[in-house]
């Protein structure tokens, strides 16, 4: 069955470096999604990506966070200057048709921000 | 601000009982629900997806809406040792293309 898959799962920086998260969406879905869950708390949304462009972001995602599809099949989350408060594990999710179509979510990365 | 109200727990079920999990939401124009499972340390994984007012049933689980009171539900009956996790109701917002999730509910099967 296709999955969704992330890399790293785990990664640990220093504050104030940069940091790419890596995600392979399910092939044929066309909507792209990123959210994080703080160590303890809800699941939060961070961005949604269709057609090559931001389709919606949450007050979270501000000028740190960028995503990109750099090719194909690859989508990527990048913070450019990282937080104590950015540790979280970052799950990319994707759907197929429309935005209400059933999310399914890879297995995340584990961000550790020291 | 969209909310997604689930009691966080724990529940603690015998096994072979039923589950009853619950959640209730603000977004009136909500067109979507999702129940998710999710192991410590794991991804959230999709158990059910509703749409439509009623039940739908899919094996031992049931998801439950009435959008009238803004309320979806999940059973599990039978429920299993390996049913222990914490489960998450998540809501497309309405318009929007992305999902609000609840706290989640911490469930505990007792053998």
């Amino acid at each position: 069955e296709p999955e969704v898959t992330q890399t790293p799962s785990h990664q640990v920086t220093q504050m104030g470096q940069e940091v790419i998260l890596r995600c392979v969406p399910i092939s044929n879905h066309l909507y792209f999604y990123w959210y994080r869950q703080i160590l303890g708390q809800k699941v939060e949304f961070l961005v949604s990506f269709y057609n090559n462009e931001i389709s919606e972001k949450s007050e979270i995602f501000d000028d740190q966070f960028s995503v990109e599809r750099p090719d194909g099949s690859n989508f990527t989350l990048k913070i450019r200057s990282t937080k104590l408060e950015d540790s979280a594990m970052y799950f990319c999710a994707s759907s197929e048709v429309s935005r209400t179509d059933t999310q399914y979510f890879g297995p995340g990365t584990r961000l550790t921000v020291l | 601000q969209k909310e997604v109200e689930q009691n966080s727990g724990p529940l603690s079920v015998p096994e072979g009982a039923i589950a009853s999990l619950n959640c209730t939401y603000s977004d009136r124009g909500s067109q979507s629900f999702f129940w998710y499972r999710q192991y410590s340390g794991k991804s959230p994984e999709l158990i059910m997806s509703i749409y439509s007012n009623g039940d739908k049933e899919d094996g031992r689980f049931t998801a439950q809406l009435n959008k009238a009171s803004q309320y979806v539900s999940l059973l599990i009956r039978d429920s299993q040792p390996s049913d222990s996790a914490t489960y998450l109701c998540a809501v497309n917002e309405a318009g929007a293309q992305k999902l609000v999730f609840g706290q989640g509910t911490r469930l505990t099967i007792n053998p």
